[in-house]
């Protein structure tokens, strides 16, 4: 099992360019979850989806935020524009079911720089 | 609402000395409460988790954690540390009814073995 995959895994760019991140999520898995790291506010929840469907995007921090999984084996959170204080670590993951007693399982993360 | 509150950010022990990482939490229903580890550069990975039965729950690599529902509390202990304990640690704690509901992390205990 290859576990949930991530890229980049690492990006720098300049302030007011697009950025997108990718996830592929665990065959068979139907909750995907984006999670946004740093120093100052910890894990915070920015999205998640059941079976390809947006349940709660109340963590996602501006309009400028969007995220996307056409199917069951792809998502994308984009950042347009991107700014300085956007820079994290922005980790996907995802669970099997959609019981809350399953494992959920991380991604090792994008780690975005904007400057 | 759920959260969790980490009590130390940092805990410093030496190599071979027990050590406890302390997590309260607060809820007004039943919860799920779990253990990640965060080794440097990666993604989160399950320790260990709590869902009923028996309050004494046992991890991987010689964790355990002991829930305490009248403390509110999920302390995490290993009697004896290695070297390669030393990471970040999150408590977080879902809600078992409503269908899947995302995890909500703390703010992490970083510890660091000494040799």
């Amino acid at each position: 099992d290859a576990g949930v995959i991530q890229s980049p895994r690492h990006e720098v760019t300049e302030m007011g360019q697009e950025v997108t991140l990718r996830c592929k999520p665990i065959s068979g898995h139907n909750s995907l979850f984006w999670y946004r790291q740093t120093m100052m506010r910890g894990l915070e929840l920015l999205i998640y989806f059941n079976n390809n469907v947006p349940i709660d995007d109340s963590g996602m921090p501006e309009d400028r935020f969007s995220a996307k999984m056409p199917n069951a084996s792809f998502s994308t959170l984009k950042i347009q524009p991107s700014e300085p204080r956007d820079s994290a670590v922005y980790f996907c993951a995802t669970q099997p079911g959609t019981w809350a007693g399953n494992t959920i399982y991380f991604g090792e993360g994008s780690w975005l720089t904007v400057v | 609402a759920q959260s969790v509150t980490q009590l130390d950010s940092q805990v410093p022990v030496f190599e071979e000395a027990p050590v406890e990482l302390r997590c309260n939490y607060s809820s007004s229903v039943s919860v799920y409460l779990f253990w990640y580890v965060q080794y440097p550069n990666q993604g989160l990975q399950l320790l260990l988790k709590y869902l009923s039965g028996s309050t004494l729950v046992k991890g991987i690599n010689g964790f355990e954690a002991e829930f305490n529902k009248s403390q509110t509390s999920f302390h995490l202990r290993k009697p004896s540390v290695h070297i390669s304990d030393t990471a970040e640690y999150f408590c977080a704690v879902s809600e078992p009814f409503g269908g899947n509901t995302p995890l909500v992390f703390g703010k992490g205990t970083r510890l660091s073995v000494i040799a």
